[in-house]
């Protein structure tokens, strides 16, 4: 149980394009779900929380009319990265949690690793 | 500031040996504590949690870990490492009560298990 997945696993594209990366949870319903950077050979930072049906919660320093992130229902959520650029390179992951109170564990996706050239 | 530390960027450890990857936390409040690990080019997966109850917290693959309140730390542990225990470790914390449940992240250890 309590599976995520992402697609695509890893995209390459041009610069200037837009990206939209999938986050679905498979067995359970995700009130929350959040989108995580990493960098090589660093920890997650957090991007944004978004909560279904409405407006994610963006973390400060993250553009959101370049990551834009859209909760559309209990299992999906989506993020599209916005003319990409040679520096928005990195590994994204999402998760998922099934409620809204504090005990409950975060479950990730494999992560998309995206490379614009 | 509220954060977490892994005071050890890699930990190397003969295979069968026992393992202990650190975590310290400087939080206000009772925090949730958690253990994740991530295999190379893999998302995160979840190892286990402490919430309340009993200190010592048993999780996925063997692992367990000790919360303790007076030192604020909550070091990983197994008796016997195995080889593909190799892996990337985090520690991370969540803060209560917080609108968004965020969780703050410790660095990362490397966990290194040499046959």
């Amino acid at each position: 149980g309590a599976v995520v997945s992402q697609h695509p696993s890893w995209v390459i594209c041009k610069s200037g394009t837009s990206v939209k990366i999938e986050c679905r949870s498979l067995d359970f319903q995700a009130t929350t779900m959040f989108w995580y950077r990493q960098f090589p050979k660093q920890s997650l930072m957090l991007m944004a929380t978004s909560n279904e049906g409405s407006k994610a919660t963006y973390e400060q320093g993250v553009e959101k009319d370049k990551f834009l992130i859209n909760h559309a229902s209990l299992t999906l959520s989506t993020l599209t990265v916005t003319s990409a650029h040679p520096e928005d390179s990195s590994f994204y992951i999402c998760s998922a949690s099934s409620g809204a109170t504090s005990t409950d564990t975060q479950y990730f996706g494999p992560g998309t690793r995206l490379t614009v050239l | 500031a509220q954060s977490v530390a892994q005071p050890e960027d890699q930990v190397n450890v003969a295979e069968g040996n026992p393992l202990t990857v650190k975590c310290t936390y400087s939080v206000s409040g009772n925090p949730y504590l958690f253990w994740y690990v991530q295999y190379p080019n893999r998302g995160l997966q979840f190892l286990l949690k402490y919430i309340t109850g009993d200190n010592l917290v048993k999780g996925s693959y063997g692992f367990e870990a000790e919360f303790n309140k007076s030192q604020t730390s909550f070091h990983l542990k197994k008796p016997s490492a195995l080889v593909s225990d190799s892996a990337l470790y985090f520690c991370a914390v969540r803060l209560t009560p917080r609108s968004n449940y965020q969780l703050i992240w410790g660095a990362g250890t490397k966990l290194i298990i040499k046959p």
